[in-house]
């Protein structure tokens, strides 16, 4: 089982440009996150979803668009990448005993 | 107020020693609470999870859950150098809604 992955691991974007941050779970879990990571701050809710076709806005989501067509899925969309979006991207699934288990996450940089 | 706070630290301790980690939350209708360990450039992974009042042993690990006062801790006993990263508080204060503290950075000198 490859649990929880993330692509691409690193991606620099020119402020403007688009982009789709890709996550993927094997564990069958309805409950999926996205989070943002600034350096030496803790994780900020994005988005999240409790299953496939429903999601729903966490703490942070302006910028950020989400989709969930498949209990597997749940790709993160930038549309219009500014600096303040420059962070490390964590997704996350949610199983038994509501533990959250994380990806290796993606570094972003926006110049 | 923050809903989840934690000393960002760093915490530095002699190895050996008994490190005591500590977080409080702001919803007393929260129900579980977790423990993470995050190394430097690398994603959080579970140490510990509560759900009750009292104590939780795990190896070196203890959990610690006073829901009157709104207090989770973590004690490492007999840390090591390898203990030292970043342990991040999280609590699920609604069935969704799962919120970080912003980690205690912890350092074990040898």
């Amino acid at each position: 089982n490859a649990g929880v992955t993330q692509t691409p691991k690193f991606r620099i974007l020119k402020i403007g440009q688009s982009m789709t941050l890709q996550c993927a779970q094997d564990m069958n879990h309805n409950y999926m996150y996205w989070y943002r990571q600034d350096p030496g701050m803790g994780l900020k809710l994005i988005y999240y979803s409790v299953g496939a076709g429903i999601t729903d806005k966490g703490e942070v989501p302006n910028g950020y668009n989400v989709s969930r067509s498949t209990t597997e899925d749940f790709p993160l969309r930038l549309e219009l990448a500014a600096p303040s979006q420059t962070s490390v991207y964590f997704c996350a699934t949610r199983g038994g005993a509501d533990t959250q288990y994380f990806g290796p996450g993606t570094r972003l940089t926006v110049l | 107020q923050k809903e989840v706070e934690q000393n960002s630290g760093p915490l530095s301790v002699p190895e050996g020693a008994i490190a005591s980690l500590n977080c409080t939350y702001s919803d007393r209708g929260s129900q579980s609470f977790f423990w993470y360990r995050q190394y430097s450039g690398k994603s959080p992974e579970l140490i510990m999870s509560i759900y009750s009042n009292g104590d939780k042993e795990d190896g070196r690990f203890t959990a610690q859950l006073n829901k009157a006062s709104q207090y989770v801790s973590l004690l490492i006993r007999d840390s090591q150098p390898s203990d030292s990263a970043t342990y991040l508080c999280a609590v699920i204060q609604s069935y969704q809604k799962v919120t970080f503290g912003i980690g205690t950075k912890l350092q074990v000198i040898p």
